[in-house]
């Protein structure tokens, strides 16, 4: 079983859709959580943090429920320039920071 | 420009043949990461560095992969006898504190490994 799983997708969404990704982890000792956003043939860059309070960044929610180790993001109000791949990103203490990923959520916003 | 930069950016080999491939980190950027992302899956972490330190290999798949950070800055990973299992993106990450608290890793635009 993977470290951390997503829903490969595609999604495919029209503009102004809202749209939720999931992700779930199997590792209890992880420690800090992200989402990240890679374009075609680009490299991953940072899109948030996760927190366990729940955090918001315009029209991104993303959330964590450490007791199911499953994790979310929220898009709302879908714009053609979210159509990328979002990584769910985990470390875990000890592990010098190394980010673990999943496989990735593809997401296509059509006019 | 002040991002992460490596080379060359795409790679074509012969399946035995050795390859280099180099990352220039964020100027002082304590910790350096190499990960390997084969086409559609995510990356998967190779190695790590504190400064010229080898932290953790235990990424790394073979024992024809090695990989250094002799000043603590520029690095080297290196694949020997190349095989066709290799092929995939390598991203090089750095960021400037090493510790538990999490910081940012900043990656480089990846070298492109096309095995023959």
């Amino acid at each position: 079983r993977k470290e951390v799983e997503q829903d490969p997708g595609p999604f495919n969404v029209p503009e102004g859709a809202t749209v939720a990704f999931n992700c779930t982890y199997s590792n209890s000792a992880s420690q800090s959580f992200f989402w990240y956003r890679q374009d075609c043939r680009k490299e991953p860059k940072l899109l948030m943090s996760v927190y366990s309070s729940g955090n918001e960044d315009g029209r991104f929610t993303a959330q964590l429920n450490r007791a199911s180790q499953y994790i979310s993001l929220l898009i709302r109000d879908s714009k053609l320039s979210d159509s990328a791949t979002y990584l769910c990103v985990v470390t875990f203490s000890g592990g010098y920071n190394k980010l673990i990923f999943g496989a990735g959520t593809r997401l296509a916003v059509h006019p | 420009g002040a991002g992460v930069s490596q080379s060359p950016r795409y790679k074509v080999a012969k399946r035995g043949q050795d390859v280099a491939l180099r990352c220039d980190p964020i100027s002082g950027h304590v910790s350096l990461f190499w990960y390997q992302q084969a086409l559609g899956q995510g990356p998967e972490f190779l190695t790590y560095f504190q400064n010229e330190a080898q932290l953790d290999k235990s990424g790394l798949p073979s024992d024809r992969f090695f990989a250094e950070r002799p000043e603590g800055s520029v690095s080297t990973l290196k694949i020997q006898r190349t095989q066709q299992e290799d092929s995939a993106v390598y991203l090089c990450a750095s960021s400037f504190l090493p510790g538990q608290g999490y910081n940012e890793q900043f990656f480089g635009p990846g070298t492109r490994l096309t095995v023959l």
